[in-house]
């Protein structure tokens, strides 16, 4: 039962260049989160989606960034015209259907890590 | 506002040594409270999940307490190991909203021999 799977793992990228960064969540898993961590601080939230929909991008820049969780495949964050400040850590995480209130239990990939020159 | 601060931001210690990390919440109204470990390079790990009705949890050397009452909890190692060398986060869940996750900046603990 393969984990949170993440791809590219690194990826470098000029000034302008397009990124994009893909996610499989866990199998049965229906909710994917995107966060952003930056050397040495603590993770951001960015967006929440469920299948063919997002739910919650309040923590996403409103220009360059966009996000999508199609039918079929991973999840993917897309990066347009990448500036230097977009180096960063991005982590996905999967959590099966919550059941009641709260978040389920969250499980992490291992993170793509974006360097732009 | 929903905040959750821990402290030290830093720390080190000789390996064998125990230590307890802190986690302060404001966030309400509160679901649960969760630790993550994570190694440099590497995606964070769930250690332990507390919810409003529990006071403490074990996994293995990692012991968590919670107070709901003063919105604190502690994660203690005892006997550390080099590989304890990690970020711990923490993560309180309220029960509001899409995204109601918020995480501490973590605390950076450094074993040494």
């Amino acid at each position: 039962n393969a984990g949170v799977m993440q791809n590219p793992r690194h990826l470098v990228r000029r000034r302008g260049q397009e990124a994009r960064l893909r996610c499989s969540p866990m199998k049965g898993h229906s909710h994917v989160y995107w966060y952003r961590q930056l050397p040495e601080e603590g993770l951001k939230f960015m967006v929440y989606l469920q299948k063919e929909n997002i739910i919650d991008e309040s923590g996403m820049p409103k220009e360059r960034f966009s996000a999508e969780f199609p039918k079929e495949g991973p999840s993917i964050l897309r990066i347009q015209q990448v500036v230097r400040g977009d180096s960063a850590a991005y982590f996905c995480a999967s959590s099966p259907p919550r059941r009641g209130s709260g978040t389920g239990e969250l499980f992490f990939g291992e993170g793509s890590r974006l360097t732009v020159l | 506002k929903n905040q959750v601060e821990q402290s030290p931001q830093s720390l080190i210690i000789l390996e064998g040594k125990n230590c307890t990390l802190q986690c302060n919440y404001t966030v309400s109204p509160f679901s649960n409270l969760r630790w993550y470990k994570q190694d440099t390079g590497r995606g964070p790990v769930s250690l332990t999940i507390m919810t409003f009705s529990e006071n403490t949890k074990s996994n293995g050397r990692y012991t968590a307490t919670l107070d709901a009452d003063t919105k604190q909890s502690s994660l203690h190692i005892t006997a550390s190991q080099l590989s304890d060398s990690a970020s711990y986060i923490c993560v309180v869940s309220d029960q509001t909203g899409a995204n109601n996750l918020f995480f501490g900046t973590g605390t950076r603990l450094t074993v040494i021999p």
